[in-house]
């Protein structure tokens, strides 16, 4: 069964700190990898799309890798701000119509 | 940037009630989906459009269907709302298959009482 698997369920930091989200998928075939970022009450928005033949993409302060041997991928946060208090949510695309999403990791920083 | 843009934040409607969702994106993409989140379970797919006038069903479209009459829009419609359709409904669009520019809108937060 195709499955994306995200941890921590959420996690609580404090500003300035770093942080890394974990995502492990057991999707086949494999097209794309992305990392959206969730604000309370709003829609996701895109931070970073890997394909399977990248395994490190940046955004800002946002890095994410790929593991494709693995199925891992993990996100990574350096000098966390208040602003990234969001929820980031793990999303596999088998290449057709079909995306597998994970059921996010809920990030608190703490001033 | 591509906007996808829901017409409602926030509606409450009553059990029974018909119920349109609106979505509009301004880059002529083929593809449009409509998706509820729930806590603890994710977004799940509740129907998505390749074309104007095609629809599949995803994976609970149970209480819903769908309309495409034109490329930049795709309503959602609850035929006789329930309370357990109260939830975060989120419409997105893509130009490719795989997910390329793929983009959700601001999302509707439904409730039925």
């Amino acid at each position: 069964k195709n499955q994306v698997e995200q941890s921590p369920q959420s996690l609580i930091i404090l500003e300035g700190k770093n942080c890394t989200l974990q995502c492990n998928y057991t999707v086949s075939p494999f097209s794309n990898l992305r990392w959206y970022k969730q604000d309370t009450g709003r829609g996701p928005v895109s931070l970073t799309i890997m394909t399977f033949s990248e395994n490190t993409k940046s955004n800002g302060r946002y890095t994410a890798t790929l593991d494709a041997d693995t199925k891992q991928s993990s996100l990574h946060i350096t000098a966390s701000q208040l602003s990234d208090s969001a929820s980031y949510i793990c999303v596999v695309s088998e290449g057709t119509y079909k995306y597998i999403f994970g059921t996010g990791t809920r990030l608190k920083v703490l001033a | 940037d591509v906007k996808v843009t829901q017409s409602s934040r926030y509606l409450v409607k009553r059990t029974g009630e018909k119920v349109f969702l609106e979505c509009v994106q301004d880059m002529d993409h083929e593809n449009m989906f409509w998706y509820r989140q729930d806590p603890g379970l994710g977004l799940r797919l509740i129907y998505f459009s390749y074309d104007v006038k095609m629809k599949e069903k995803g994976d609970i479209p149970e209480g819903y269907s769908v309309s495409r009459e034109k490329k930049e829009r795709f309503s959602l419609i609850l035929e006789s709302a329930s309370t357990n359709q109260t939830s975060m409904y989120l419409c997105a669009s893509s130009l490719l298959r795989g997910g390329y520019g793929y983009t959700f809108g601001s999302g509707t937060r439904l409730t039925v009482v």
